[in-house]
């Protein structure tokens, strides 16, 4: 079993949809989580930085953390076609120690 | 934000040569930085973590002697493949995380190396 499941996709969604990307993790030392947008050739970008459980919304996103199901989210709201991406988890258990990826979700948001 | 500055963004060499990335943290310290690597399609895989002043800790599998690492200032880590061969045809990414934030970490644009 791999540390961080994600679901590859693609995932293909109209403009103005809500979407849901998720991931699920095994280890429970895992306490920083993060959400990475990455279009083609070129590097990821930080969409949002959460610290064990709990919401924290960025105007159309919002990432939810639920340690004890072991479970992280990421919603888009209003979706662009801006928005179409790879979308990657990212966690890690503090102190520098190495994140650990999720494989990414293509997403497509349709004009 | 934390910016992190990765140049080239994209070279070509020939088989044999090296080629040398630079990855600068430019608005704060990172004592340390990590290099990944990247194939079509797939997540990124580490392939050493960047320590100031210090050697390098490559991952199991990555070889020393071709991936060579410096970090020789709190800003600026290079990486440097060695006798390149059409295999390492890849996109080398570097990340740094701003030691004073409770932030995540930010990575470079990315480099395309391309072995002919």
């Amino acid at each position: 079993q791999k540390e961080v499941e994600q679901d590859p996709g693609p995932l293909s969604v109209p403009e103005g949809a809500i979407v849901s990307l998720n991931c699920t993790y095994s280890n429970s030392a895992f306490q920083y989580f993060m959400w990475y947008r990455q279009y083609s050739r070129k590097g990821p970008e930080l969409l949002m930085y959460t610290y064990s459980s709990g919401n924290k919304e960025d105007g159309r996103f919002t990432a939810q953390v639920d340690k004890s199901s072991k479970y992280i989210s990421l919603f888009i709201r209003d979706s662009q076609p801006s928005d179409s991406a790879t979308y990657l988890c990212a966690m890690d258990a503090g102190n520098n120690r190495k994140l650990i990826w999720g494989l990414g979700t293509s997403l497509a948001v349709n004009p | 934000g934390a910016v992190v500055s990765q140049h080239p963004s994209w070279v070509i060499c020939k088989s044999g040569t090296s080629v040398k990335i630079e990855c600068r943290s430019l608005d704060f310290q990172a004592t340390t930085m990590f290099w990944y690597r990247q194939f079509p399609k797939q997540s990124l895989m580490l392939m050493a973590t960047s320590n100031e002043g210090s050697k390098a800790t490559y991952e199991q599998g990555v070889e020393k002697d071709k991936f060579l690492i410096n970090h020789a200032s709190l800003t600026l880590s290079t990486l440097t493949v060695t006798s390149a061969h059409p295999e390492d045809s890849s996109f080398y990414i570097c990340s740094a995380r701003d030691s004073g934030e409770d932030s995540g970490y930010t990575f470079g644009s990315g480099t395309r190396l391309t072995v002919v």
